[in-house]
């Protein structure tokens, strides 16, 4: 059974830092490209960052692009994402998800129940 | 960037009602949209992926239909499980990969 567990969500003050993890079981890690989908409270859901299972190529939306890196350990089945100069835009339920590809196929087959970040002073 | 608008924003219906929920592109996104389902404090679920085709474990009552700009996701027969929201998203032009702003069916 696929699970995905995030973790490292919490409250920070705007311009802070924050590092999120996604502890995955139930497939070979390293065979699927990943994604992070965040949700606002209240609000819809946005698509954040992937990085592919192949050649650990990353890709960023514009409102986090270059605050935010994305990273895997495939010997650990875990994915992270580095997360600077938080704004108060940042706050949101933070997914995990899993594509079904090794390649991205932006399609997001399995989600984590999601860890929530707070970006407040 | 491709942007997906979902209509209509709240669909109020009962136990048994046929639900049709449109979502429509900027531009074209061939076959290469999926729809989730989200309930009330639960991570979105894959429902149908290629536009047409049911993931794994979804009932036969959802069905996914659509090309180009203009997709439609029906629910046969909606069963109290099935009242929740529902979002689009394409993979055609990334990145972004891009949501719609989600439909809520609602008991009526």
């Amino acid at each position: 059974e696929v699970q995905l567990l995030e973790s490292g969500g919490g409250l920070v003050q705007p311009g802070g830092s924050l590092r999120l993890s996604c502890a995955a079981s139930g497939f070979t890690f390293g065979d699927y490209a990943m994604s992070w989908v965040r949700q606002a409270p209240g609000k819809g859901l946005e698509w954040v960052s992937t990085i592919t299972g192949s050649d650990g190529s990353s890709y960023y939306a514009d409102s986090v692009k270059g605050r935010f890196t994305i990273s895997r350990d495939n010997s650990k089945s875990t994915l992270f994402l580095q997360m600077i100069r938080l704004t108060v835009d940042d706050t949101a339920l933070y997914y995990c998800a899993k594509d079904p590809r090794r390649t991205a196929a932006g399609t997001f087959d399995y989600w984590g129940q999601g860890t929530l970040v707070t970006v407040s002073s | 960037e491709i942007v997906l608008k979902q209509s209509p924003a709240t669909l109020s219906l009962s136990p048994g009602e046929r639900a049709t929920l449109s979502c429509r592109a900027s531009q074209s996104v061939s076959s290469y949209l999926a729809w989730y389902q989200q309930k009330p404090g639960q991570a979105p679920r894959l429902l149908i992926y290629a536009a047409t085709n049911r993931a794994t474990g979804v009932p036969a009552r959802f069905s996914g239909s659509g090309f180009g700009t203009d997709f439609t996701l029906t629910i046969s027969s909606l069963e109290p499980e099935d009242f929740a929201v529902y979002y689009c998203q394409q993979r055609s032009s990334w990145p972004p990969f891009t949501f719609g702003g989600g439909t809520k069916v609602e008991i009526k």
